[in-house]
């Protein structure tokens, strides 16, 4: 059975990196698939920050091309986020999915970032 | 790249069927078969329940059906049940390798 859990910071002061990472467990990234990181600022709907593949290859959402970094260790089974310059407006549940025929089939449990002094 | 477009809320009572909507452009629903659905209860993580357009995912009832005309897809439950009281959310491939979801739509059983 194949399960994410997101881990990282809750509190995160604006101007800084916002950091998390994916741990999956019942399968091997090295094995395929495509990883993702979607969130949820607190009442609105889901949004997709961006997707990555075992090899490195990342896609990344148009407006965040900017600030994020997806990268993976495939040796630790993780997947990471990095999200530079934070404002109010990326406080939001962090989730971590796996992509399948662009369907994210598996989520993690998410992860609250709160991004206040 | 905009959100889907998707009703705020439907309601139902127990035993009828409602569909919920999700109209997009040519750019991502109209030219793609690769559009989902998911499930959200309050407080829980999103869980898939239709993949392109139509397909059920092992161990998801038979109630829920999805399908698309032209840039608008459509998520059908039939016979409403108090445990489908959630939010769902509709995503589509946007070409280029992203992808794009619906704003959302809240779901009350009567």
């Amino acid at each position: 059975q194949v399960q994410l859990q997101e881990s990282g910071p809750g509190l995160v002061k604006p101007s800084e990196t916002l950091s998390l990472t994916c741990d999956v467990s019942g399968f091997s990234i090295s094995s395929g698939y495509y990883w993702t990181w979607v969130r949820q600022p607190p009442g609105k709907g889901l949004e997709w920050i961006g997707t990555l593949y075992h090899t490195g290859t990342t896609y990344y959402r148009p407006s965040l091309r900017s600030r994020v970094t997806l990268s993976v260790d495939t040796s630790k089974n993780q997947f990471s986020l990095k999200l530079i310059s934070v404002t109010a407006a990326d406080t939001a549940v962090y989730y971590c999915a796996r992509l399948w025929t662009e369907a994210f089939d598996v989520w993690g449990q998410g992860t609250m970032v709160t991004v206040a002094s | 790249q905009s959100a889907l477009t998707q009703p705020a809320s439907v309601s139902g009572s127990p035993g009828q069927s409602i569909t919920i909507s999700c109209t997009g452009t040519s750019g991502d629903v109209g030219n793609s078969n690769l559009v989902s659905w998911y499930q959200q209860p309050p407080g829980k993580a999103p869980k898939l329940i239709i993949y392109e357009v139509r397909e059920r995912p092992a161990g998801i009832s038979d109630r829920f059906s999805g399908s698309k005309s032209g840039n608008t897809a459509s998520l059908t439950i039939s016979g409403l049940q108090a445990e489908d009281e959630a939010d769902y959310y509709c995503c589509s491939y946007a070409g280029r390798s992203t992808l794009v979801f619906g704003g959302g739509t809240k779901l009350t059983v009567l």
